[in-house]
């Protein structure tokens, strides 16, 4: 079985500029979440879909990211403009269902901004 | 505002010892308890999961919950320096996650 799939694995980009990561979960996967991780930290829940539904988005900064998963499928995360704060590691997950699944980590991508 | 608390580290122990890694939650509505580890560079990897108080094993690892003390640990036995990793404790209440900061822990050959 694949796992969780996440593009790029790097991205170096300037403040002010604009970003998007995608996320393909594991097949038959109804839950998506967008974590954000910074170094020595735990993962930060960002969104999280049902389907293609928000179930929550209350860290999301909304004035600069954006998610959408449009299919039900994969998704993407933007950030535009980003700032140097942004530098992190953002991960990916997918779950059967919500709460009680257990959530399966794509490879991350990590992320730069100078 | 939700938390998960672990046991500050880093840890280490010998090869061949028992680890052990505690956490402590906040919410008394968490109804499920997850185990990751994290290697360097690379995302977190389930371990396992835990749902009713009591213990739960899977080969060298075995997880313990007690609900009314809001407490979960993770005891890693024979640890190899294989093992030396970040753990991280995560707990759900309804729909949503929460991660704790994790504990670095070091096998020392």
């Amino acid at each position: 079985e694949a796992g969780v799939a996440q593009s790029p694995r790097y991205k170096i980009i300037e403040k002010r500029q604009s970003v998007a990561f995608w996320c393909n979960p594991i097949s038959g996967h109804a839950t998506l979440y967008w974590y954000q991780q910074i170094l020595g930290q735990g993962p930060k829940l960002l969104i999280q879909f049902q389907n293609n539904g928000v179930v929550d988005d209350s860290q999301l900064p909304k004035d600069r990211f954006s998610a959408e998963r449009l299919k039900g499928v994969d998704s993407t995360l933007k950030i535009q403009p980003a700032k140097l704060e942004d530098s992190a590691v953002y991960l990916c997950a997918s779950s059967l269902g919500t709460g009680r699944d257990e959530q399966y980590f794509g490879p991350g991508t990590r992320l730069t901004v100078t | 505002q939700k938390e998960v608390e672990q046991n500050s580290g880093p840890l280490s122990v010998p090869e061949g010892a028992i680890a052990s890694l505690n956490c402590t939650y906040s919410d008394r509505g968490s109804q499920s308890f997850f185990w990751y580890r994290q290697y360097s560079g690379k995302s977190p990897e389930l371990i396992m999961s835990i749902y009713s108080n009591g213990d739960k094993e899977d080969g060298r690892f075995t997880a313990q919950l007690n609900k009314a003390s809001q407490y979960v640990s993770l005891l890693i036995r024979d640890s190899q320096p294989s093992d030396s990793a970040t753990y991280l404790c995560a707990f759900s209440v309804g729909n949503q996650f929460y991660f704790g900061t994790g504990t670095s822990l070091t096998v020392i050959p």
